[in-house]
C-alpha cells in the first residue's frame, strides 16, 4: 500500500517555465513533507520541506505547497533551468518519535534549453 | 566536507557469499539509516539506528543486518544475499530523526 505517491513517472518542460511536481499522499497522520532532488550516480539531496501548520515555504526558485484537505503536495520551480534535471523524491512522516520517512516512486524533470 | 561515504560503490556477487556495505559519517550525526531503491518502487527503508547500540526495522529489513557500535559507522550485512537484494542501497545521516537526511552516494549490488 503506498502512502505517497507521485503518479507522473516523467515531466519535461522548456527553460525558464515553471515545473509543477505533484505528490499525494494517504495518511492523514503525515504532518511534515519533504523534496528530495537527485543525479544520476548520486545520492539524494534534501530540497525543501514543509510542516503541516503551513501552506507555503519558498527558498529561492523552489517554493512547495501544500493542501492538507486534499492531501496534496506540489512543489515548484520557476524559473527552471537544465541543471533542475534531475529525480525529485517527495517524502512525508509524522510527528511520533522514531516516525521514519516515507518516500514517492519519484519523478523524473527534464528542462528543454 | 561533511559527507556520507559508503564503500564499495559497486559489487557483483553470488548468491549465499556474505558481504558488508560499510557506510561511514563525519558530521556527528545521530541517526542513520539505509534504503534501496529498486524501479518502480522509490526508496525503502531497511533499518535505523537512532544512536549507538540502538537499531530498529525499517519497512523491508528481511534479509538484511546492522550494527552501531560506534556513532559514525553503520554497516549494512548481507549474510545470504539471494537475487531479489539485487538493488541500488544508500546510507543516510541525519542529526536527528526529524531532521532531514544527508545521503552516501550509492552501491549497486548486483547478486548472482
Amino acid at each position: 500500500d503506498q502512502q505517497v505517491k507521485q503518479n507522473s513517472p516523467s515531466l519535461s518542460v522548456q527553460e525558464g517555465r515553471i515545473s509543477i511536481l505533484n505528490c499525494d499522499y494517504t495518511n492523514s497522520m503525515f504532518d511534515y513533507f519533504l523534496w528530495y532532488k537527485k543525479y544520476p550516480a548520486e545520492g539524494p539531496t534534501f530540497l525543501i520541506s514543509i510542516s503541516s501548520i503551513k501552506d507555503k515555504n519558498e527558498d529561492g526558485r523552489f517554493t512547495v505547497f501544500l493542501n492538507k484537505s486534499a492531501k496534496h503536495l506540489s512543489l515548484h520551480i520557476v524559473p527552471s533551468q537544465p541543471g533542475d534535471s534531475a529525480v525529485y523524491f517527495c517524502a512525508a512522516r509524522w510527528t511520533g518519535a522514531n516516525s521514519k520517512l516515507t518516500f514517492g516512486k519519484g519523478i523524473t524533470l527534464s528542462v528543454r534549453p | 566536507e561533511a559527507q556520507v561515504t559508503q564503500n564499495p560503490r559497486y559489487l557483483i556477487t553470488v548468491t549465499g557469499k556474505k558481504l558488508t556495505v560499510t557506510c561511514s559519517q563525519n558530521m556527528n550525526h545521530e541517526y542513520m539509516s539505509w534504503y534501496r531503491q529498486d524501479p518502480g518502487l522509490g526508496l525503502r527503508q531497511i533499518y535505523y539506528s537512532m544512536n549507538v547500540e540502538v537499531t530498529d526495522k525499517g519497512d523491508v529489513p528481511e534479509g538484511y543486518k546492522v550494527s552501531r557500535k560506534e556513532k559514525r559507522n553503520f554497516p549494512l550485512i548481507l549474510e545470504s544475499p539471494s537475487p531479489n537484494q539485487t538493488s541500488l542501497y544508500f546510507c543516510a545521516s541525519s542529526l536527528s530523526w526529524n531532521q532531514p537526511q544527508h545521503f552516501g552516494d550509492g552501491t549497486r549490488l548486483s547478486i548472482l
